[in-house]
């Protein structure tokens, strides 16, 4: 039984570049949660995602981001035109109900964005 | 809303020393999970414990345990005799209603 897989695990991109972080959830688990992780700082919520729905983006930059949990397929969280301060440790979880209920919370390994 | 507080942002200790870190929590859900994590310096997140809002009995885990106070909302963390390879940083969560708050971490450093 695989945890929650992210990929890639490290990415560069360039000023103005886009960047696509997936996170596919453990199997059976509908939903999905996104945070980041700045250098030296605690994890901040950005989005909570079911199947194909946004439940909660109250986290989520206005402008640039955005994110996807389809009914096939990894969840995706999306940076368009990305900065510098971009640069970050994004952490995707995800559970089998809206509360853990049994079960820890699982978190992915992280994907590191450098943005150069 | 939910909010953690880890006051503590660094702590060091020399090996074989016991530390706690605190945890201290607000949250208006009657039902609610709260947790440890390590982040060690390769930057992943290690799953210590999960304690669900109805169960206050304390546990201990090796070396590890944990007291969990309702009535004061905090949920506090114990490492006895503590070893080089506790240095990271470690994270109080609490999972509410549709989200998992963290708290900014206590940067914890054993000497050698």
């Amino acid at each position: 039984n695989a945890g929650v897989m992210q990929n890639p695990r490290h990415l560069v991109r360039r000023r103005g570049q886009e960047a696509r972080l997936r996170c596919s959830p453990m199997k059976g688990h509908s939903h999905v949660y996104w945070y980041r992780q700045l250098p030296e700082e605690g994890l901040k919520f950005m989005v909570y995602l079911q199947k194909e729905n946004i439940i909660d983006e109250s986290g989520m930059p206005k402008e640039r981001f955005s994110a996807e949990f389809p009914k096939e397929g990894p969840s995706i969280l999306r940076i368009q035109q990305v900065v510098r301060g971009d640069s970050a440790a994004y952490f995707c979880a995800s559970s089998p109900l809206e509360r853990t209920g049994g079960t820890e919370a699982f978190f992915g390994q992280g994907t590191r964005l450098t943005v150069v | 809303a939910q909010k953690v507080t880890q006051a503590q942002t660094e702590i060091s200790v020399v090996e074989k020393e016991d530390v706690t870190l605190d945890c201290v929590y607000e949250t208006r859900d009657t039902t609610y999970y709260l947790f440890w994590y390590k982040q060690p310096p390769s930057g992943e997140l290690v799953f210590l414990i999960r304690r669900n809002s109805f169960d206050e009995q304390n546990e201990i885990s090796g070396r590890y345990s944990w007291n969990f106070q309702k009535s004061t909302s905090s949920f506090n963390f114990t490492i006895t005799a503590s070893q080089v390879v506790d240095s990271a940083v470690y994270f109080c969560a609490l999972w509410g209603y549709q989200k998992v708050t963290f708290g900014t971490g206590t940067k914890l450093q054993v000497i050698p």
